[in-house]
């Protein structure tokens, strides 16, 4: 079975600062992998999903994720942030072919300040 | 833009009251899913359909929850009778197929039991 640790529960960061969030996997079998964003009082939208390919990928609101086999992990990255980016962000991740169900990490909550 | 819908938003009840959320999904879509999302937890799946039937449920406390989605089109989540600990965020999603990260969230449904 797959499941997933993010390593800060909460990331404040200041407006145009980069920002990183971690996010490690474990499974024994290759997976497919993702990133969600929770606005306040709001449903899940996808942010970007890695599932064969390029380790590196590229979703919206210029965030960006690597894939790293070796460590497993897969951290999501903004080179600078806006206000409006201040969310909860959950990693998730799927057996292969992704018909498994998604199993979600316990989110990290980021705040951006001005 | 299409979207999931669910209603109502808000719901608080009474321990030992009944109570049920309604979820229409995304016009075409075959597979529909039912999340519960504790307070500072990622997202749990209780119940995926695909059409009418239930192709996993085996998170779903069945002594006290129960799930229909009669003609393959809208859903509707029940729990009889509410408990403390139901208090969560109920989230429905749906996608055109058992491809899990295809998934379109709704808002949700924030229950409050007191």
């Amino acid at each position: 079975a797959q499941s997933v640790t993010q390593l800060d529960s909460q990331v404040p960061v200041f407006e145009e600062a980069p920002v990183e969030l971690r996010c490690n996997y474990s499974s024994s079998v290759s997976v497919y992998l993702f990133w969600y964003v929770q606005y306040p009082n709001q449903g899940l939208q996808l942010l970007l999903k890695y599932l064969s390919g390029s380790t590196l990928v590229k979703g919206i609101n210029g965030f960006e994720a690597e894939f790293n086999k070796s460590q497993t992990s897969f951290h999501l990255r903004k080179p600078s942030v806006h206000i409006s980016d201040t969310a909860e962000y959950f990693c998730a991740v799927s057996g292969p072919g992704g018909s498994e169900k998604l199993v979600f990490g316990k989110g990290t909550k980021l705040t951006v300040n001005p | 833009e299409a979207e999931v819908a669910q209603s109502p938003r808000y719901k608080i009840t009474e321990k030992s009251q009944a109570v049920a959320f309604w979820c229409d999904p995304i016009s075409g879509h075959a597979t529909l899913y039912w999340y519960r999302q504790i307070l500072g937890q990622g997202p749990e799946l209780l119940v995926q359909f695909q059409d009418e039937s239930v192709v996993d449920d085996s998170q779903l406390p069945k002594d006290r929850f129960s799930a229909e989605r009669l003609k393959g089109v809208d859903s509707t989540l029940k729990i009889q009778p509410a408990e403390l600990g139901d208090s969560a965020m109920y989230l429905c999603a749906s996608s055109w197929t058992p491809v899990s990260y295809e998934q379109y969230f709704g808002p949700g449904t924030r229950l409050t039991v007191t």
